[in-house]
């Protein structure tokens, strides 16, 4: 169990470029998900997958957010046309199972829009 | 949105002495959690509890719930300097495992 691992850790982009992220969850965990933090706030939902499909997405995600997990393992999320104000923290957790279940967090990747 | 607000925002103490924060939350939930996070790095979870629940321990950490105030406390005992870290609490208010965090309590031990 070698925890849950996202790439890259750090990204620094230019404003109106796209960057993907990806998450590897824990094996056999069957839910992913996103979440975004700010300086000084608790991370925010963004959206989560059972399996592969997508079954939640916040009302705060822009249309320029998508994120796949297209055969239920790693998921991707991209940002397209970035702009300064997604610049955060992006944090992707697992669990097994569902509703109850503790969900384990990633180190996290970094965005900083430039 | 964020469901729970924490408090204090910071909170400075000693080793060996016991640090105390609190959670309000706003709707019923199905648990509420507590995570710790250093400086930049990702969460680690410390502890579940569940709405039916009332105290829970787990190591130097005591949690409780009142569901009626629709609060939480989390105490350390015996402070470390290594507990220096934000905590935050993390409500999941239904079956779906989304959960919400406070702004969290930003912890500082001193040797």
């Amino acid at each position: 169990d070698t925890g849950v691992s996202q790439n890259p850790r750090h990204k620094i982009t230019k404003r109106g470029q796209n960057v993907t992220f990806r998450c590897d969850p824990i094996s056999e965990h069957n839910r992913l998900y996103w979440y975004r933090q700010t300086l000084g706030q608790g991370p925010e939902f963004l959206t989560y997958f059972q399996n592969e499909a997508q079954l939640e997405k916040s009302r705060l995600l822009s249309d320029r957010f998508s994120a796949e997990r297209p055969k239920g393992s790693f998921s991707t999320l991209e940002i397209q046309r970035t702009e300064q104000g997604d610049s955060a923290m992006y944090l992707c957790a697992s669990s097994v199972r569902q509703g109850t279940e503790t969900q384990y967090f990633g180190p996290g990747t970094r965005l900083l829009v430039l | 949105s964020q469901q729970g607000e924490e408090d204090p925002q910071a909170l400075s103490i000693q080793e060996g002495e016991n640090a105390t924060m609190n959670c309000s939350y706003k709707t019923s939930i199905n648990n509420l959690q507590w995570y710790r996070q250093n400086s930049g790095r990702g969460l680690v979870h410390l502890i579940l509890i569940r709405s039916n629940e009332r105290e829970k321990h787990s190591g130097r950490l005591r949690v409780t719930l009142d569901t009626s105030k629709k609060s939480s406390s989390l105490l350390i005992t015996a402070s470390r300097a290594a507990d220096t870290a934000s905590y935050f609490c993390a409500t999941n208010p239904d079956s779906w495992g989304k959960l919400q965090f406070g702004a969290g309590t930003q912890v500082v031990v001193t040797p």
